[in-house]
């Protein structure tokens, strides 16, 4: 059964960057296909960018292109999604979630980091 | 603004059945398997439906999904207090390549 562990909380400056950890257990990172949510305080899922193993390839939602970049290592089995430039709005909590099949559900999630961006 | 569109709060009595729904269109919906996530107060979201009205293991079968055209229903029925959450509905939408969440629906079970 898969497991994904986040890394802690994290408070940074605007105009900083943050980078967001999830280990994997139960599995080997390449067998998944790692994605990433995040939510806003008292607001929706927003999906931020994943893996597509139709393409084989790293996709990010265009909100967030040319500021998110997603990495994994496999040596540890631990996916990584770093977020630039952040700005207030970009408070909130950030999940890990492994995409099943192509196109397919979100399941598991992780148990989330909330970043709190503030001067 | 989310493309898929739910009501941002339903409610019910313990023992009821409710349902929420999840409005989309031809490129998401419309083309697409619907899936359904329940987050409880402080927790990450957690699966409760996937492919219209699959429901994974340890999910009781209170909860149902349908699809239909462009629109899709969670039901729960013999509502309990531990419903109490927000429900998500999702899909794929073709046009943007990307999986799209409803706004959200926050269940009070009074």
């Amino acid at each position: 059964q898969v497991q994904l562990v986040q890394s802690g909380a994290e408070v940074k400056k605007p105009g900083a960057s943050v980078k967001v950890s999830c280990k994997v257990s139960g599995y080997t990172l390449t067998e998944l296909s790692m994605h990433w949510v995040r939510q806003a305080p008292g607001k929706g899922l927003e999906w931020m960018g994943g893996f597509d193993p139709e393409d084989g390839e790293t996709i990010y939602a265009q909100k967030f292109q040319g500021r998110v970049t997603m990495t994994e290592d496999t040596s540890t089995d631990t996916a990584y999604m770093e977020l630039s430039s952040l700005r207030s709005e970009d408070t909130a909590v950030y999940y890990c979630a492994t995409l099943q099949l192509v196109r397919g559900w979100f399941d598991p999630w992780g148990q989330g980091t909330l970043v709190t961006v503030s001067s | 603004q989310s493309v898929l569109t739910q009501p941002p709060s339903a409610s019910g009595t313990p023992g009821q059945r409710v349902t929420i729904s999840c409005s989309g269109s031809s490129s998401n919906i419309g083309s697409n398997t619907v899936n359904w996530y329940q987050q409880l107060p402080g927790t990450a979201p957690k699966l409760l439906i996937y492919s219209n009205n699959q429901r994974p293991s340890g999910v009781p079968d209170r909860f149902s999904g349908s699809k239909s055209g462009t629109s899709a229903s969670l039901a729960i029925s013999g509502l309990q207090s531990e419903d109490e959450a927000d429900y998500y509905c999702a899909a794929w939408d073709d046009s943007l390549n990307a999986p799209e969440f409803g706004g959200g629906t926050k269940l009070t079970v009074l």
